[in-house]
């Protein structure tokens, strides 16, 4: 079945770039998603990108895809302390119907020191 | 306006008790979805419902219904709520056309005691 990886956890000082990396397994996904949480509230979607880009940049955020190592990263710049919040990265197949869910990563905890 | 809206915000009840979350969308989009974000935050798709017909049923309890009474409304009932179905439900909906983008509702914290 589909699997979306990443690590739990990132601490960054703020200032710094954070790059969240994410892996799937999922061969078919066509569309590739990040979305942001902050406590307590609903999912933001960031970016995506579409399977046939390398990358793609959307101010201060940086997305690379590397289709043949089925790796998606997400490189944040100049982080500041409203970037805290938990990452998720998202893929879901192109049926073409449109109803496809998202399979989602367990979301990375992004954390900045001062 | 908000795009995708659930209500209520908060849920508290009983277990064995029935319970209903509403979603509404106002974005003319053609698909919606339910999601249960658990207590760790693992995000997993339970339904979908595209023109009024469901499209995909994870393997989700049958004490769980979704129920479309037009396109832009999704409606979650619950039977015989257990202390396992305390999460947090998410809404979404897609337009099913271009890039496919999610948008995602506020979400309904389920608390079940």
């Amino acid at each position: 079945g589909e699997d979306v990886e990443q690590s739990l956890f990132l601490s960054v000082r703020e200032g710094d770039s954070s790059v969240i990396n994410c892996t799937y397994t999922d061969s078919s996904s066509t569309y590739l998603y990040w979305y942001k949480q902050e406590p307590g509230a609903g999912l933001q979607l960031l970016t995506y990108i579409f399977s046939n880009m390398d990358m793609k940049q959307d101010q201060r955020l940086t997305v690379l895809l590397n289709k043949k190592d089925k790796h998606l990263s997400l490189r944040i710049a100049d982080t500041q302390t409203g970037d805290s919040a938990i990452y998720f990265c998202a893929e879901t197949p192109n049926s073409g119907g449109g109803a496809d869910g998202l399979t989602f990563g367990k979301g990375t905890h992004l954390i900045i020191q001062p | 306006d908000t795009a995708v809206s659930q209500t209520p915000k908060y849920l508290v009840t009983q277990m064995g008790n029935d319970k209903s979350i509403k979603c509404e969308q106002n974005l003319g989009h053609d698909t919606m979805y339910w999601y249960k974000q658990d207590s760790k935050k693992f995000l997993k798709i339970m339904f979908s419902y595209n023109n009024k017909e469901l499209i995909i049923n994870e393997t989700v309890p049958n004490r769980f219904s979704p129920k479309s009474p037009d396109k832009a409304h999704l409606n979650l009932h619950i039977n015989s709520l257990e202390l396992g179905d305390s999460a947090v439900y998410f809404c979404a909906t897609t337009s099913g056309q271009g890039a496919r983008e999610q948008y995602f509702g506020p979400g309904t914290r389920l608390t079940v005691t």
